[in-house]
């Protein structure tokens, strides 16, 4: 079945810097990525999401990057602010919602 | 629009003791989920339904774990007996049908002493 790995398990950056987040998938009829941000005590919630179809997308400050060759998909994050601070878990699946499989997640931390 | 709601928000109880969790998905998704989060983990997939359907119940453990959706709309979950390693957060999602984005509920927190 499929696995997913996420790195790295913590991330602390300044406030205003890029933070990125790395996630490697082993199906290669995975197709279809999405991020989650789960705050302290909150449920999980969909931030950006990417199919395999293309190689980026944008959300303001949000980015994901696919890279289908390597396996593996990105999160990046600009102009970093504090209410970006959170858990953030990558995924990946073969059809939609339904076989959506979780990385361990990251915790990221914005510096003031 | 309301999301997907979940009661209770925490449960304590002492083992061997039932615990079930409610849920109501957001309406008109069709496809429902229940997922455990264990701390610092990332959701893991109990069971999903397509309407009433149990259509994938491959990781409920089901000497213990057993879960319906009646009418294909609110569905529960339930624990019995439970036992100390069962502590975690119980997630509820659902999804428009089984292609679409998936919407998590708050989760019950339930610990077991």
């Amino acid at each position: 079945g499929e696995n997913v790995e996420q790195h790295p398990s913590t991330l602390s950056v300044q406030e205003g810097d890029s933070a990125v987040i790395k996630c490697t998938y082993s199906d290669s009829a995975s197709n279809y990525f999405p991020w989650y941000k789960q705050e302290l005590g909150k449920r999980p919630q969909l931030i950006i999401d990417i199919r395999s179809n293309v190689g980026e997308k944008k959300d303001q400050r949000i980015a994901v990057t696919l890279n289908k060759t390597a396996k593996h998909f990105s999160l990046h994050i600009t102009e970093t602010q504090p209410e970006d601070s959170a858990v953030y878990f990558c995924a990946a699946s073969i059809a939609g919602a339904q076989k959506l499989v979780f990385g361990q997640g990251t915790r990221l931390t914005i510096n003031p | 629009e309301a999301g997907v709601v979940q009661s209770p928000r925490y449960k304590i109880i002492e083992k061997k003791q039932p615990v079930a969790f409610w849920c109501n998905p957001i309406s008109g998704h069709n496809t429902l989920y229940w997922y455990l989060q264990n701390l610092g983990q990332g959701p893991e997939l109990l069971i999903r339904y397509e309407n009433e359907e149990a259509v994938d119940d491959s990781q409920l453990p089901k000497d213990r774990f057993s879960a319906e959706r009646l009418k294909g709309v609110d569905s529960t979950l339930k624990i019995q007996p439970a036992e100390l390693g069962d502590s975690a957060v119980y997630l509820c999602a659902s999804s428009l049908n089984r292609d679409g984005k998936l919407f998590f509920g708050s989760g019950t927190q339930l610990s077991v002493l």
